[in-house]
């Protein structure tokens, strides 16, 4: 198993600002992702967090809005850039050692952010 | 995507055996069946999966239909503390295998 650690566990920030949120795991995985979960939501999946290269979006979400970084393979982070309320949502980040469709995913405890 | 079918709530008593459903007619034959569930204000845990067979975990057990275009999770005593969103999820290779959420079954458990 992982353990996954997120920072801030959650903030508050004004409209037009940027929030970075960290994500650590205490083992190196090949695998990690970003998800949001919009109030009374299901999760959605906003990209997958490349070690040394850019990370992978989904549709919907482009670098601009969500620039993601992975320095290595312990640790990764997800800016919210340029924020309206429209992003107050949970971020989560979660983790699996290979990309197998019989692999368990680990997940991180949240971030939730409220943009005034 | 593969899509599911799941009910939006179920209700259980306490200690009683819980049956989720899930429809899902457009399983290929490499889709794997995930469950996960999301416990209130935590992240989302790993409860099983499957590929053609039941499965039984320490969590719960897996039951697949023959044609495998359903399967229902199966909790054995349902506590308190499973009262959670369960997501039943098609790990497909046109998606490159990527967990991709639908919108859950409720689980209601009554003391």
């Amino acid at each position: 198993s992982a353990v996954i650690s997120q920072k801030p566990s959650r903030d508050i920030c004004q409209r037009g600002t940027s929030l970075t949120i960290q994500c650590q795991v205490d083992s190196q995985v090949t695998m990690m992702f970003w998800y949001r979960q919009q109030p009374g939501q299901s999760l959605t999946l906003i990209a997958t967090a490349n070690q040394g290269s850019e990370a992978t979006y989904e549709s919907g979400f482009v670098i601009d809005k969500f620039p993601i970084s992975r320095p290595n393979l312990t640790f990764s982070t997800l800016t919210v850039s340029n924020m309206s309320p429209e992003d107050s949502s949970i971020y989560l980040c979660s983790v699996e050692e290979k990309g197998q469709p019989n692999n368990e995913q680990f997940f991180g405890p949240g971030t939730r952010l409220t943009v005034l | 995507d593969a899509k599911t079918t799941q009910p939006n709530s179920m209700e259980s008593n306490e200690e009683e055996p819980v049956h989720l459903p899930c429809n899902h007619s457009t399983i290929s034959g490499t889709d794997y069946i995930h469950w996960y569930r999301q416990l209130p204000s935590q992240g989302p845990e790993y409860v099983i999966h499957g590929l053609t067979s039941n499965v039984n975990n320490r969590m719960a057990s897996l039951a697949i239909a023959e044609d495998r275009k359903s399967s229902t999770l199966i909790l054995h005593r349902a506590t308190l503390r499973d009262a959670a969103v369960y997501y039943c999820i098609l790990r497909s290779l046109d998606s490159s295998y990527k967990l991709i959420f639908g919108s859950g079954t409720r689980l209601l458990v009554r003391p």
